[in-house]
């Protein structure tokens, strides 16, 4: 199955870290997504890990991928309140016979940052 | 590059009636598709194409047809619109691992 589970709601304070997490039950899913969206605006893409890794750093933003529990996490550092956003999990495969990666997502987590 | 855009941004239909919604990119991506996304879910995916002229079903096909005539244009349809389809439509486009959305179409059908 495709499905991703994430938890609904996370609040921190600014200047705190935040861990939003994530489960998938898919093991051959081949990279997994962090997408961020702003109230009224499309997706945009904070950052990937492809499936054979285990960590990715990219300025404030690191992503854990576990894959023996089938597990993704997102952590902010310094958190801001214009961090304040959805953020939503999503994992691809590729269909047989082809290189098309279809995206499968959670349902997003409303992160809320107090100042 | 506008990257992805979309036409409308906002849309208001009566049932059974039928409209077009545009995509366009302008990177010279082969791959693109159309989500839908209801309120407290995750995105779902409606159509997607590989390549000029090619189309095929995602994850809620139904009410909703597609064409990919210009490599830089997927369109989708609703020909006979229901309250159901009432949501916010995102397209996007690839190239590698990356997809690439669009701002979304606010669609409501009374």
């Amino acid at each position: 199955g495709e499905d991703v589970e994430q938890s609904l709601f996370l609040s921190v304070r600014e200047g705190d870290s935040s861990v939003i997490n994530c489960t998938y039950t898919d093991s051959s899913s081949t990279y997994l997504y962090w997408y961020k969206q702003e109230p009224g605006a499309g997706l945009q893409l904070l950052t990937y890990i492809f499936s054979n890794m285990d960590m990715k750093q990219d300025q404030r933003l690191t992503v854990l991928l576990n894959k023996k529990d089938k597990h993704l996490s997102l952590r902010i550092a310094d958190t801001q309140t214009g961090d304040s956003a959805i953020y939503f999990c999503a994992e691809s495969m590729a269909d047989r016979g082809s290189t098309l990666g279809r995206l499968y997502f959670g349902r997003g987590t409303q992160l809320t940052v107090w100042p | 590059n506008a990257g992805v855009t979309q036409t409308p941004k906002f849309r208001v239909l009566k049932t059974g009636q039928s409209m077009t919604l545009l995509c366009a990119q302008d990177m010279n991506h082969e791959y693109m598709y159309w989500y839908r996304q209801d309120p407290g879910m995750g995105l779902r995916l409606i159509h997607y194409s590989v390549g000029e002229g090619t189309t095929a079903k995602g994850e809620v096909p139904d009410g909703y047809n597609v064409s990919r005539l210009k490599k830089q244009n997927f369109l989708l349809g609703l020909e006979s619109a229901a309250p159901s389809q009432t949501s916010v439509y995102f397209c996007a486009s690839s190239y590698g691992p990356k997809q690439y959305f669009g701002p979304g179409t606010r669609l409501t059908v009374l």
